[in-house]
């Protein structure tokens, strides 16, 4: 059973808001992801990190920043939310190596209005 | 590159029914390891099975069974009997040893399972 958690699991708001995704996990993983979902149901790395003070840039450009002071802790920020941030974000943990299996929180839904 | 290809979109089944759904990759990498995740209507991905590119060996778990073929690069999971809880969206993954851990996904299949 895996141990990650994602708060909030609803947001509504409006344009222009600054907004923070938290993204805890208790297993004392190292590596640590954040993927965005479409409606349409494809899911695309946004961000990750392979430990404290390590992050990168994932496959699909974003706006979103994201930092990793601990290691069970991994927050996404919008600066400037727009109708485009719309949609799941999804938060994964794993152990350091390179096959590990991601374990992922329960999500977040996103409405920018 | 790395690619996985889930063709079907959509599946529906009535309760009981036997259904495989197709999970077709692409790797240039020799060491890989393939998973498929379940996403409910809750939203969170569940993780299901993980399995090694040197293991070819069928698995079974339940009324889960995954049958690999590295001859045709195929990765399939099949649901035995299925069940009203099956119905989700199922996704299939490939992480290559050139990827670093990185994940990528199939575009997903949604099971439907009729009462």
């Amino acid at each position: 059973e895996a141990d990650i958690y994602q708060t909030p699991r609803y947001l509504v708001i409006g344009t222009g808001k600054k907004i923070t995704l938290e993204c805890s996990q208790t297993m004392g993983h190292d590596k640590m992801y954040w993927y965005q979902q479409d409606p349409g149901m494809e899911l695309h790395l946004i961000h990750y990190s392979y430990g404290v003070n390590s992050t990168e840039k994932g496959d699909l450009s974003s706006e979103s920043t994201v930092s990793r002071i601990r290691t069970e802790h991994f927050p996404l920020t919008l600066e400037s939310a727009r109708p485009s941030h719309t949609s799941q974000y999804l938060c994964a943990s794993s152990e350091y190596g390179g096959f590990e299996t991601q374990y992922f929180g329960p999500g977040t839904r996103l409405l920018v209005l | 590159a790395q690619k996985v290809t889930q063709a079907q979109t959509e599946i529906s089944v009535v309760e009981k029914e036997d259904v495989t759904l197709d999970c077709v990759y692409e790797t240039r990498d020799t060491t890989y390891y393939l998973f498929w995740y379940k996403q409910p209507p809750s939203g969170e991905l569940v993780f299901l099975i993980r399995r090694n590119s040197f293991d070819e060996q069928n698995e079974i778990s339940g009324r889960y069974s995954w049958n690999f073929q590295k001859s045709t690069s195929s990765f399939n999971f099949t649901i035995t009997a299925s069940q009203v809880v099956d119905s989700a969206v199922y996704f299939c993954a490939l992480n290559g040893g050139t990827s670093y851990g990185k994940l990528t996904f199939g575009q997903g299949t949604i099971l439907t399972v009729h009462p």
